[in-house]
């Protein structure tokens, strides 16, 4: 089991949706980050949070929109997306970038997402 | 970009015997971590190795780090059905502020019984 929950683990959407996926984490972490991971491919960082704020955006398109409600969730909402957007979606914690760089990252089992 | 590159991409190997996979970074790192990836799972962090230091074991696991050739090695002994995975490495660039982790093409790793 791991302890950062990700709902739901698989998602099924249409081009014209909209859904939104869920992270969760009670280990006190405060720096949140997701990612998208291809098969056989490593994960690709797509955004950063610091303390709840937005600290790094790796020019990911707009259809993709983050929130970090409170330090123990990350929502990744998601609207008008493209075939090519279907990928494992991970969410992952660590400490907080505050207590330096030798932090090892916490992930979740991610979101299988598949775009009709 | 990636900051590491691992080899071998694909790694078969029987019950009991060692694993070796090697990584290379391109710039200096505050640390190197590896992570494994069951099928179909998240990674799941294995160990950290931070710039000053050369080796470090975990249980079955020994890390090398070689700054100087800006090179690493991950060593799994005796190896079981069960380490059957992908293995990436991640750098954490030095100076960095922002977490961020660059991650390695990852080396799939197959144990057979």
């Amino acid at each position: 089991d791991t302890e950062v929950t990700q709902t739901p683990k698989h998602l099924v959407m249409g081009m014209t949706n909209k859904k939104s996926l869920k992270c969760e984490q009670h280990m006190g972490h405060r720096a949140m980050y997701w990612y998208k991971q291809k098969a056989k491919k490593p994960p690709e960082l797509m955004f950063v949070y610091s303390y709840e704020k937005l600290s790094i955006n790796e020019s990911v398109p707009s259809r993709f929109s983050p929130e970090c409600p409170n330090s123990s969730l990350l929502n990744l909402h998601l609207h008008a997306l493209q075939p090519e957007d279907s990928a494992l979606y991970l969410c992952a914690s660590s400490q907080g970038l505050r207590q330096g760089p030798d932090q090892p990252q916490h992930f979740g089992d991610g979101t299988r997402l598949s775009i009709l | 970009s990636q900051q590491g590159e691992e080899d071998p991409q694909a790694l078969s190997i029987q019950e009991g015997e060692n694993a070796t996979m090697n990584c290379s970074y391109k710039t200096s790192i505050n640390n190197l971590q590896w992570y494994r990836q069951n099928s179909g799972r998240g990674l799941v962090h294995l160990i950290l190795i931070r710039s000053n230091e050369r080796e470090k074991h975990s249980g079955r696991l020994r890390v090398t780090l070689d700054t100087s050739k800006k090179s690493s090695s991950l060593l799994i002994t005796a190896s079981r059905a069960a380490d059957t995975a992908s293995y990436f490495c991640a750098t954490v660039v030095r100076g960095s502020t922002l977490g961020r982790l660059y991650f390695g093409r990852g080396t799939q790793l197959t144990v057979w019984p």
